[in-house]
C-alpha cells in the first residue's frame, strides 16, 4: 500500500525566498504525482501533475521533480509571495486502479 | 473554466441522523472520487467510480456509507447513521481518467453534534 510522507509540516518564510517542499512515497511503482494547494475550509486545486515517464514539470514559479527510483518528489516555489500562503499536498497514484494516496500536507506562510 | 460542483456546502446534523452530500463532476469525467479530510490531514479515499461502477470501495464503512453514481454522471453520498466520528470535510474529485490531473469541488464541511 502506497504511503506519503511531506516533510516540513509547516514553513514560514519572509516574502522573496526560494523555496523546497519535500514529498516521499513508499511505492516506487508509480504512475504519476501530483501537486495541490489547498486553502483553508476549500477543496484542493491542482497545480502540477508529473507523469511516471517524467522528470519535471514546470508552471509559472513552481516547479516539481520526481525521482522514482529514491522514492521522492519536490516541489520548488521561486521568489515565494504572502499570495502563495496555503497547504501544500502532494499525492502518488499507484496500484492497479491508479488510486491517488495524499500526504498530510505542508502548511505554508510568507510573510511580508 | 469547468467546475466540480458539490452541494451542501456546510451540514451540522444530529448523530444517528441520516445525512447525503451530492457531487456534480466535470462533464465528460468519468472517473469520480469522495474523500474525506479529517482537519490537519490530508485526504483519504472513500470511494472511486469508473462511470457508474466501484472501482475501489475498500476503506468506504459500508454499514453506515453508502454511495452511487447511478447515470455515471453526478453521484451521492450517504451516511446513516452519522455519528460523531464522522465530522469532517467530504471532497469530490473527477478527472478525464488515471492519467489526467484532479479535479476537486470545494467539499462539504459535515459537522455531527
Amino acid at each position: 500500500k502506497q504511503e506519503v510522507t511531506q516533510i516540513p509540516a509547516a514553513l514560514s518564510v519572509p516574502e522573496g525566498e526560494n523555496l523546497v517542499l519535500n514529498c516521499s512515497f513508499t511505492d516506487s511503482a508509480i504512475y504519476n504525482l501530483q501537486w495541490f494547494r489547498q486553502d483553508p475550509g476549500k477543496g484542493l486545486t491542482s497545480l502540477l501533475l508529473i507523469q511516471s515517464s517524467q522528470r519535471e514539470q514546470t508552471s509559472g514559479r513552481l516547479n516539481a521533480s520526481l525521482d522514482k527510483s529514491s522514492g521522492r518528489s519536490t516541489l520548488y516555489i521561486a521568489a515565494s509571495q504572502p499570495g502563495d500562503s496555503a497547504t501544500y499536498l502532494c499525492a502518488g497514484a499507484s496500484g492497479g486502479s491508479y488510486i491517488p494516496t495524499f500526504g498530510r500536507g505542508t502548511s505554508l506562510i510568507v510573510h511580508p | 473554466e469547468a467546475e466540480v460542483a458539490q452541494s451542501p456546502r456546510y451540514k451540522i446534523t444530529e448523530k444517528s441522523q441520516a445525512v447525503a452530500f451530492w457531487c456534480d463532476p466535470i462533464s465528460g469525467h468519468a472517473t469520480l472520487y469522495w474523500y474525506r479530510q479529517i482537519l490537519g490531514q490530508g485526504p483519504e479515499l472513500l470511494v472511486q467510480f469508473q462511470d457508474e461502477s466501484v472501482v475501489d470501495d475498500s476503506q468506504l464503512p459500508k454499514d453506515r456509507f453508502s454511495a452511487e453514481r447511478l447515470k455515471g454522471v453526478d453521484s451521492t453520498l450517504k451516511i446513516q447513521p452519522a455519528e460523531l466520528g464522522d465530522s469532517a470535510m467530504y471532497l469530490c474529485a473527477s478527472s478525464l481518467g488515471s492519467s489526467s490531473p484532479l479535479h476537486f469541488g470545494n467539499g462539504t464541511r459535515l459537522t455531527v453534534t
